[in-house]
């Protein structure tokens, strides 16, 4: 099974900073995903990736397949990013998602 | 909006009662995912199909639950005899069954049992 980590569980910061939430994984995976998730529970897929970057607007992703370990981060943030960000990963020949336990984020103006 | 409905959206009931809800994917997608999520955690996987087979149910969905994709496209979950731990998110999503797989979300079911 896979143990999936995130860091920080509570991040809060002004507006215009920089932003980091970590994730790492306990067993090798053929996709992680990067999820958000605003109050009412809706989830919306950020960014889907199996190794390197992928950037979208503000957003970039970093997977390091090696140590098992990504990293979602957003640029000049802003208020309207505030919401729960999710790191989710598909294991090798197993179609479900193992989710953790998400980080809350919440941007001050 | 992804494409994935969910209905209903909020469903209060009484202990000891069943519940059905429903989730329609994205109309080409041919695998379908149910997941459930409890209050400050992540979701978790409870089943999915592909087309109407059910291919993987979790030591989650007990016996009270049941899952059904009739003809391949919409799929119901119903909780029978409900109890209050099962008061929680239930969310749907769908895929394409390719090498790239991305999973599309509903906006989910809470479910509150009282």
């Amino acid at each position: 099974k896979n143990e999936v980590e995130q860091s920080p569980q509570n991040l809060t910061a002004q507006e215009g900073e920089f932003i980091t939430i970590n994730c790492s994984y306990s067993v090798g995976i053929s996709a992680l995903h990067w999820l958000q998730q605003h109050p009412g529970g809706g989830i919306v897929s950020l960014f889907m990736l199996s190794s390197g970057k992928k950037k979208h607007g503000r957003l970039i992703a970093t997977i390091n397949i090696q140590e098992k370990h990504s990293s979602l981060h957003i640029t000049a943030s802003h208020p309207r990013d505030s919401a729960v960000y999710i790191c989710a990963v598909r294991n090798f020949g197993n179609e479900k998602l193992t989710f953790g336990t998400g980080t809350r984020l919440t941007i001050i103006p | 909006d992804t494409g994935v409905s969910q209905n209903p959206r909020h469903k209060i009931t009484k202990r000891g009662q069943n519940v059905t809800f429903r989730c329609d994917p994205i109309s080409e997608h041919n695998r379908l995912y149910w997941y459930r999520q409890t209050l400050g955690q992540g979701p978790e996987f409870l089943t999915y199909f592909q087309n109407e087979a059910q291919l993987e149910k979790s030591r989650l969905l007990s016996d009270r639950f049941s899952a059904e994709r009739p003809k391949g496209s919409f799929s119901t979950l119903e909780i029978q005899r409900t109890e209050q731990g099962d008061s929680a998110m239930y969310l749907c999503a769908s895929s394409l069954r390719t090498g790239y797989n991305e999973q599309f979300f509903g906006p989910g079911t809470r479910l509150t049992v009282l």
